[in-house]
């Protein structure tokens, strides 16, 4: 079965600065990978997906994320933080048909 | 722009009585499911269906119960509420027809149903 860890519970970030959030699948052949956000009161709206081809994959609001099959991670980034990137963020994956094993989330702060 | 609709944004019964949670979406997608989300557990399925009056267990099943009358709606039952079913219920959808596996698509989410049980 897959599985999926995000092993920052919470990150706090200055605004201006750049973000990464760590993200580690188990999954025995290559999985469908998702980046999730849900801002305060909100329902989760995808932020970028990975399904296959290019590694480097470009989402909404300047977020990227890279594909590493040698680490089985699928890290986060963005080069320059907003306070309103302030929320949690949710990394999934998906094998089987249509259900998505979602991590645990990281909650991302940002100060001025 | 898809939309998922939750019947309420917030909740609270009391141990016992029967709970329904009901989400609609308007994109004629295949796929409905539920979750529930908690403090450090992250979401978790309850349920899902990928057809009309069809349903598959998810990782936490036990205590609730689904119903998928028609395509747009996919309702969540609590048979008998209790204290600890307490929590955030997220409901989402996804298109993709056919049970193909290893295809999974972008699930679209509804703003949730916060909902306590005293």
């Amino acid at each position: 079965a897959q599985s999926v860890t995000q092993p920052d519970i919470h990150i706090t970030v200055s605004e201006g600065a750049s973000l990464e959030l760590r993200c580690n699948y188990s999954y025995g052949a290559t999985p469908y990978l998702f980046w999730y956000v849900q801002s305060p009161g909100q329902g989760l709206q995808l932020l970028l997906k990975y399904f296959s081809g290019d590694t480097l994959v470009q989402g909404i609001k300047g977020f990227e994320a890279e594909f590493k099959r040698s680490q089985s991670s699928f890290n986060l980034r963005k080069p320059s933080v907003h306070w309103s990137d302030a929320a949690e963020y949710f990394c999934a994956v998906g094998a089987s048909y249509q259900k998505v094993t979602f991590g645990t989330g990281t909650k991302l702060q940002v100060i001025p | 722009d898809v939309k998922v609709t939750q019947s309420s944004r917030y909740l609270v019964k009391r141990t016992g009585e029967k709970v329904f949670l009901e989400c609609v979406q308007d994109m004629d997608h295949e796929n409905m499911f539920w979750y529930r989300q908690d403090p450090g557990l992250g979401l978790r399925l309850i349920y899902f269906s990928y057809d009309v009056k069809m349903k598959e267990k998810g990782d936490i099943p036990e205590g609730y119960s689904v119903s998928r009358e028609k395509k747009e709606r996919f309702s969540l039952i609590l048979e008998s509420a209790s204290t600890n079913q307490t929590s955030m219920y997220l409901c989402a959808s996804s298109p993709g027809s056919g049970r193909k596996e290893g295809n999974t698509d972008t699930q679209y989410f509804g703003p949730g149903t916060r909902l306590t049980v005293l």
